[in-house]
C-alpha cells in the first residue's frame, strides 16, 4: 500500500525559509498529484498548495511545492516565516487502491 | 461555498449514529464529496468518498462494512451512516468537496471542508 511519510515536526525563526518533506513508500509520488493542506489549530484544514506545485487563490507566494521523483517525495516551501504560519501540515495524494492517502502530519513551529 | 456537517453527538460502543453535510455555493451533484475524520490529538483520515451520482462509494479498509456513505442530490445533502461504532471511531468528522468537477472516479483532492462535527464513542 501507497504511504506517506513526514517529520512529526519542524521550526525556524521569523523571515527564514522551511522545508517539510513528504516521502513516498509503496509506490511512485510522481503517478498522482500531492496536495498539502495547512491546518492552525481548532479550525478545518485549507489547501495551501495542489496538483503538486499550484497554488489555490488567496495563498501568498511565499508558499510553494515540488516534488522530487529520485527521492520519491515531495516539499512544501515556506519562505519568510511569519508567525501565522504556525501550524500542521498535512501532504496527501490518492492510487486506485486506496483512494485518499494522508502523511502523518508535520507541526511547524515558528519560534 | 459553504459545507455545514451535523449530527455528532455522545453514543455508546455498538451504537449508530448518522451525520449530515448541508452543501451549499457550488452545484453539488457535479462534484465527488468525501469524509475525512480527525482523532483527539491526532492526524488526518480519510473515511469514505461518493462519486457524483452516488453510484459508487469508496471506504477506507477500518470502516468498511460498518460505514455507508451516501448523497441527495435534490437536497444539496451528504450523509454518513456510522454503524457498530468503537471507541477508535471518536474523532472530528469532516465534510470534505473534491476539486475537480464531474469527475465519475474515486476522490482525488480537497478544496473545501466544513468546519466538523465531534463523534464521541464512550459508555
Amino acid at each position: 500500500n501507497f504511504m506517506l511519510t513526514q517529520p512529526h515536526s519542524v521550526s525556524d525563526s521569523p523571515g527564514k525559509t522551511v522545508t517539510i518533506s513528504c516521502t513516498g513508500s509503496g509506490g511512485s509520488i510522481a503517478s498522482n498529484y500531492v496536495q498539502w493542506y495547512q491546518q492552525r489549530p481548532g479550525s478545518a484544514p485549507t489547501t495551501v498548495i495542489y496538483e503538486d506545485d499550484q497554488r489555490p487563490s488567496g495563498v501568498p507566494d511565499r508558499f510553494s511545492g515540488s516534488i522530487d521523483s529520485s527521492s520519491n517525495s515531495a516539499s512544501l516551501t515556506i519562505s519568510g516565516l511569519k508567525t501565522e504560519d504556525e501550524a500542521d501540515y498535512y501532504c496527501q495524494s490518492y492510487d486506485g487502491s486506496n483512494p485518499v492517502i494522508f502523511g502523518g502530519g508535520t507541526r511547524l513551529t515558528v519560534l | 461555498v459553504q459545507l455545514l456537517e451535523s449530527g455528532g453527538g455522545l453514543v455508546q460502543p455498538g451504537g449508530s449514529l448518522r451525520l449530515s453535510c448541508a452543501a451549499s455555493g457550488f452545484t453539488f451533484r457535479s462534484y465527488v464529496m468525501s469524509w475525512v475524520r480527525q482523532a483527539p490529538g491526532k492526524g488526518l483520515e480519510w473515511v469514505s468518498g461518493i462519486s457524483v451520482g452516488g453510484e459508487n462509494t469508496y471506504h477506507a479498509d477500518s470502516v468498511k462494512g460498518r460505514f455507508t456513505i451516501s448523497r441527495d442530490n435534490s437536497k444539496n445533502t451528504l450523509f454518513l451512516q456510522m454503524n457498530s461504532l468503537r471507541a477508535e471511531d471518536t474523532a472530528v468528522y469532516y465534510c470534505a468537496k473534491d476539486f475537480y468537477s464531474g469527475s465519475s472516479g474515486p476522490p482525488s483532492l480537497f478544496d473545501y471542508w466544513g468546519r466538523g462535527t465531534l463523534v464521541t464513542v464512550a459508555s
